[in-house]
């Protein structure tokens, strides 16, 4: 595709439920990164990967949450027992070399926990 | 205290008006500079890239960094109503390092 594709674009969970978001780089960017955009802030960093593997999962808050790039491509972020607290809009970027000037974010997942 | 500070806005100018976008940082290491923008309900779009201290220019928008004072700013000549957007402003250690900090980002606002 010509861009970042994040889906769903919005996601309303209950309290509790586990949820997945996916991400589809642009074809070709090894490096794909995680943020997560609470209302009014800025973008927080969760994870980076480069090709399948996690090079930096600094970011991630707590063991809940857990993201997966199994053939290098696609990224799935996992979130067990959500909490109201996990609303905020999350958000992909992808780079073909892992340097953030070649970076673009996707339209980001809009979850809220309800 | 947050690494990054921004002031949040909302900033509402008039159209033509020279816009200036702040940002105050804490760690010294901060090497790379960026400012993004952000239009409602998109993801962050890249505008400038500035390595360690200096100006850089691109059309309407200049980036300055005072490594010194730990300040960077965006100036916007000629503003626009489409330049209306949330400006983030972000920053890494090095090339190598993936975790961008980001800015809380500034609402701007340019009234026809």
């Amino acid at each position: 595709g010509a861009g970042v594709s994040q889906t769903p674009s919005n996601k309303v969970t209950e309290k509790g439920k586990y949820v997945e978001l996916r991400c589809d780089p642009i074809s070709g960017h090894t490096a794909l990164y995680w943020y997560r955009q609470s209302l009014g802030q800025g973008p927080e960093f969760l994870i980076y990967f480069q090709g399948t593997g996690a090079a930096d999962d600094s970011g991630l808050p707590n063991d809940r949450f857990f993201a997966v790039r199994p053939e290098g491509s696609v990224s799935t972020l996992k979130i067990q027992r959500t909490e109201r607290g996990d609303s905020a809009v999350y958000l992909c970027a992808s780079s073909l070399t892992g340097d953030y000037t070649e970076a673009f974010f996707g339209q980001g997942t809009r979850l809220t926990v309800v | 205290q947050k690494e990054v500070e921004q002031d949040p806005g909302p900033l509402s100018v008039p159209e033509g008006a020279i816009v200036s976008l702040n940002c105050t940082y804490s760690n010294s290491a901060f090497q790379y500079f960026m400012w993004y923008r952000q239009y409602s309900r998109k993801g962050p779009e890249l505008l400038m890239y500035t390595y360690s201290s200096g100006n850089k220019e691109d059309g309407r928008f200049t980036a300055q960094v005072d490594k010194s004072s730990k300040y960077i700013s965006l100036f916007i000549r000629d503003s626009q109503p489409s330049d209306s957007a949330t400006y983030l402003c972000a920053m890494n250690s090095d090339q190598g390092a993936q975790k961008l900090v980001f800015g809380q980002g500034t609402r701007l606002t340019i009234n026809p």
